[in-house]
């Protein structure tokens, strides 16, 4: 079955730093997804990807849908405490496919 | 609330019993998803309803667990006969039509068997 490989696992920064993360697949996705999960709670939506080579942003947040499909990134700009949390990245193959293949996250410490 | 609720937000169960575990959708959503979080894991999808249609039960790990939606919103799953290895947190998402729209989870229920 498909899989997405998630890098780094886990990441400990000062406040203030940027922070950058992917996914890669092994097989095409046509929409990428990040979440973020804090402690206790279920995964947030942060920002959806729906076309090859975009760029979106959300506030501090840019991620971007690899010009191959098969990868993804999310960077996050002058980290504050409160992104502290799981990263998760999440595709889909098919156009209007609910199927979502979860990457297993990358855990953010962010240290004041 | 706005939100997918669930409950009971944890559960202490003995091996081999049977626990149920609810699911709200967010009200006019039609698709509902069940996914476990195993500690340190990604999500695993276990099972989707949309409408009427007949579930797709692919993610099921075994005939041990079940899944209902009354109505075509509450979501019951069950899993029966518990062992040790399906501790893990089961989330609940729903999503509003067309098929393939985003996903908003509830906050999930943590299950511990003993």
């Amino acid at each position: 079955g498909q899989q997405l490989n998630q890098s780094p696992q886990s990441m400990f920064i000062q406040e203030g730093e940027d922070v950058s993360m992917n996914c890669t697949s092994s097989s095409i996705f046509n929409t990428w997804l990040w979440y973020k999960q804090d402690p206790g709670e279920g995964p947030v939506l942060l920002i959806a990807l729906y076309k090859a080579g975009e760029l979106t942003s959300n506030g501090r947040l840019t991620a971007q849908f690899g010009i191959t499909r098969k990868d993804s990134f999310l960077n996050i700009s002058a980290s504050i405490p409160s992104d502290v949390g799981i990263y998760f990245c999440a595709g889909s193959s098919g156009a209007g496919s609910y199927q979502l293949t979860f990457g297993k996250g990358t855990k953010l410490s962010v240290i004041p | 609330g706005a939100g997918v609720s669930q409950s009971p937000s944890n559960k202490v169960t003995e091996k081999g019993k049977d626990v149920e575990l609810r699911c709200d959708p967010i009200s006019g959503h039609t698709a509902l998803y069940w996914y476990r979080q195993s500690l340190g894991q990604g999500l695993e999808f276990l099972i989707y309803f949309q409408g009427n249609s007949a579930p797709d039960k692919s993610g099921l790990p075994s005939d041990r667990f079940s899944a209902e939606r009354t109505g075509g919103s509450v979501s019951t799953l069950t899993i029966q006969r518990t062992q040790q290895e399906d501790s893990a947190v089961y989330l609940c998402a729903s999503s509003p039509p067309p098929i393939g729209e985003t996903q908003y989870f509830g906050p999930g229920t943590r299950l511990l068997v003993l």
